[in-house]
């Protein structure tokens, strides 16, 4: 079946500008995750949505950032204002949620550079 | 605070050698620990978790609760293992913490 699917892949915008990355999780899982993966910085947890719980928003770096996930599926970061930090790979991913089922699955990423 | 530290940015060896890429991890709760591999141009997909205590494409894993540590070993490297190797740590609420990363690379 389809795993998960980001878009776009790539996004190159200006200092200042709003963006929007997409992603579509896996039909069926409930969680859903937002990761940023820098140069040299590893992977760092951003979002947590799990069903109709209010989201853990607990790495979102600065108030620029917010997340939504519409109908339990699709989610959409933006990014207000982008900053030449802001600069990374955003990965998402899914997983059927709690319990032995928490193996996530991630999307492709999207590569976004702030000039 | 919770911490996954791979401390090699990056290992390498020759095909055939050993490989054993280090993790450490802090966290005061009964940790679940995963490694992640990304090999080149591919999405990060899950390598093993502990609690399965399988082998998968000949890596092992054993957590080691007394030294906080979930080792990744493969008694005789092949050139695909070459690929970028992520030590993660589940919190009961299921967000992962990841390390920096570990690049292996096999030569022939």
């Amino acid at each position: 079946g389809a795993g998960v699917s980001q878009s776009p892949s790539n996004k190159v915008t200006e200092k200042g500008k709003d963006v929007e990355l997409r992603c579509d999780p896996i039909s069926g899982h409930t969680a859903l995750y937002w990761y940023r993966q820098s140069l040299g910085q590893g992977l760092e947890f951003l979002i947590y949505f799990q069903g109709n719980s209010a989201p853990d928003k607990s790495g979102l770096p600065s108030d620029r950032f917010s997340a939504e996930r519409t109908g339990g599926s699709v989610s959409t970061l933006t990014i207000q204002r982008t900053q030449q930090e802001d600069s990374a790979v955003y990965l998402c991913a899914s997983s059927l949620g709690r319990g032995r089922e928490r193996t996530q699955y991630f999307g492709p990423g999207t590569r976004l550079l702030v000039l | 605070a919770q911490r996954v530290t791979q401390p090699e940015k990056l290992l390498s060896v020759f095909k055939g050698a050993p490989v054993e890429l280090k993790c450490n991890y802090s966290y005061s709760g009964s940790p679940e620990l995963f490694w992640y591999v990304q090999y080149s141009r591919q999405r990060l997909q899950l390598l093993l978790r502990h609690i399965s205590r399988e082998s998968i494409k000949g890596f092992t894993a054993d957590l080691n609760k007394g030294e906080t540590s979930f080792h990744l070993k493969k008694p005789f490297a092949q050139e695909e293992d070459s690929a970028m190797y992520y030590c993660a740590l589940s919190l009961n609420t299921d967000k992962l913490i990841f390390g920096t990363g570990t690049r292996l690379q096999v030569f022939p």
